[in-house]
């Protein structure tokens, strides 16, 4: 079974900290994502990677940026965390252009 | 604007009735079409994915899809109270050198015992 690890379930932080969402896969996928999703707004792509070091801005990129050192692992990073960036944010890795989602992270931010 | 619709509910039926889901989507070169299920404070799980059109069955599950109308459907037989959920369409997107996957922004089901 796929398994899409990610750092933390719940997060709480204050306003201007800045925020790092960890993800790791296990199933040595090329694609991995990081989404938002808020109520009545559906999935929102973030940032996705197609490859280690490689990055490229989804629909939503505005105050976040992402890091991929390792094939396994693809970072989010809130560098100065607004109240507007609470939600939950899930991570997923794809193969053959199916996604596998991570349990989610539900981030408020005070 | 690459796009994929549906209703967002909810949309309610009785146990043991047929649970019909819909979804359109705007581009004509769209390949893949796939069924997703998200249970309440739980992530998106696969449930069904088609690719060619017609009807493709597994268990209680059927997707059809209908490439020249852009319409995918999602029948759920003999609903059960635990197949309530938000169900999630998406549609792998390629075109001129890009490839996306765009989520609907889901259907709530409540299955009523």
């Amino acid at each position: 079974d796929v398994k899409v690890t990610q750092s933390s379930r719940y997060l709480v932080k204050r306003t201007g900290e800045k925020v790092f969402l960890e993800c790791v896969q296990d199933m040595d996928h090329e694609n991995m994502f990081w989404y938002r999703q808020d109520p009545g707004l559906g999935l929102r792509l973030i940032y996705f990677s197609y490859d280690v070091k490689m990055k490229e801005k989804g629909d939503i990129p505005e105050g976040y940026s992402v890091s991929r050192e390792k094939k396994e692992r693809f970072s989010l990073i809130l560098e100065s965390a607004s109240t507007n960036q609470t939600s939950m944010y899930l991570c997923a890795s794809s193969f053959l252009n199916i996604q596998y989602f991570g349990a989610g992270t539900r981030l408020s931010v005070l | 604007q690459k796009e994929v619709e549906q209703n967002s509910g909810p949309l309610s039926v009785p146990e043991g009735a047929i649970a019909s889901l819909n979804c359109t989507y705007s581009d004509r070169v769209s390949q893949s079409f796939f069924w997703y299920r998200q249970y309440s404070g739980k992530s998106p799980e696969l449930i069904m994915s088609i690719y060619s059109n017609g009807d493709k069955e597994d268990g209680r599950f059927t997707a059809q899809l209908n490439k020249a109308s852009q319409y995918v459907s999602l029948l759920i037989r003999d609903s059960q109270p635990s197949d309530s959920a938000t169900y999630l369409c998406a549609v792998f997107f390629s075109q001129g050198g890009s490839e996306k996957l765009v989520f609907g922004k889901g259907t709530k089901l409540t299955v009523n015992p």
